[in-house]
């Protein structure tokens, strides 16, 4: 089956411009998260979506950064007023999630990697 | 706040070396650990994982074991190869608090041939 995917691969944008990066996790996974991979900061959980909510924003780094999910499938994450300390690579993953307590394997998407000049 | 360490990195090894990769990880509770690799190009994967105290998650050849007493769960191989060249992250996280994952810093692995 298909796998986490995520578009645009590349997004290179000015300072000040609004990006809006989707994920699209594998079908049934009701658990989505997304992540940011960075030079400085090494890999930080951003925001965490049970079915279309979003029980853990506790990642979001500023109130620029937003996401939504819908239709408890895909989702997208939007940086308004980029900045360059925004360039990073954004990861996003997904899960069943299990009802008998055990964890789960999150899969991994392949990135979007934002480059803000 | 939780947290994990890694040791610091880059690794070089020639091929059939031993690798131990040290990870230790602070947490107020029992968390489930993890060891995520990214090969050059791809995406993160999980590597293995352990979701209790004295289990030892295994994989391709790698190790670990889950000691709460020392708080670690160190990553092991008794024979390295060049293909084997990645980035290893340790990671833990708590079902009850929805499964995200804490990152250790990462460890780059080079294996020469």
């Amino acid at each position: 089956g298909a796998g986490v995917s995520q578009s645009p691969s590349n997004k290179v944008t000015e300072k000040g411009k609004d990006v809006e990066l989707r994920c699209d996790p594998i079908s049934g996974h009701t658990a989505l998260y997304w992540y940011r991979q960075s030079l400085g900061q090494g890999l930080e959980f951003l925001i965490y979506f049970q079915g279309n909510s979003a029980p853990d924003k506790s990642g979001l780094p500023s109130d620029r950064f937003s996401a939504e999910r819908t239709g408890g499938s895909v989702s997208t994450l939007t940086i308004q007023r980029t900045q360059q300390e925004d360039s990073a690579v954004y990861l996003c993953a997904s899960r069943i999630r299990g009802t008998s307590g055990t964890e789960d394997t999150q899969y991994f998407g392949p990135g979007t990697r934002l480059t803000v000049l | 706040g939780n947290s994990v360490t890694q040791m610091e990195g880059p690794v070089t090894l020639s091929e059939e070396a031993f690798l131990t990769i040290n990870c230790t990880y602070t947490a107020t509770g029992y968390p489930s650990l993890f060891w995520y690799v990214q090969y050059p190009g791809e995406g993160l994967q999980l590597l293995l994982k352990a979701t209790k105290a004295d289990d030892k998650g295994s994989n391709k050849g790698f190790e670990a074991t889950y000691r709460k007493e020392t708080t670690s769960f160190h990553l092991e191989k008794g024979s390295v190869q060049v293909s084997d060249s990645a980035v290893y992250f340790c990671a833990l996280s708590f079902y009850n608090q929805g499964g995200k994952l804490i990152f250790g810093q990462g460890t780059e692995l080079s294996v020469k041939p």
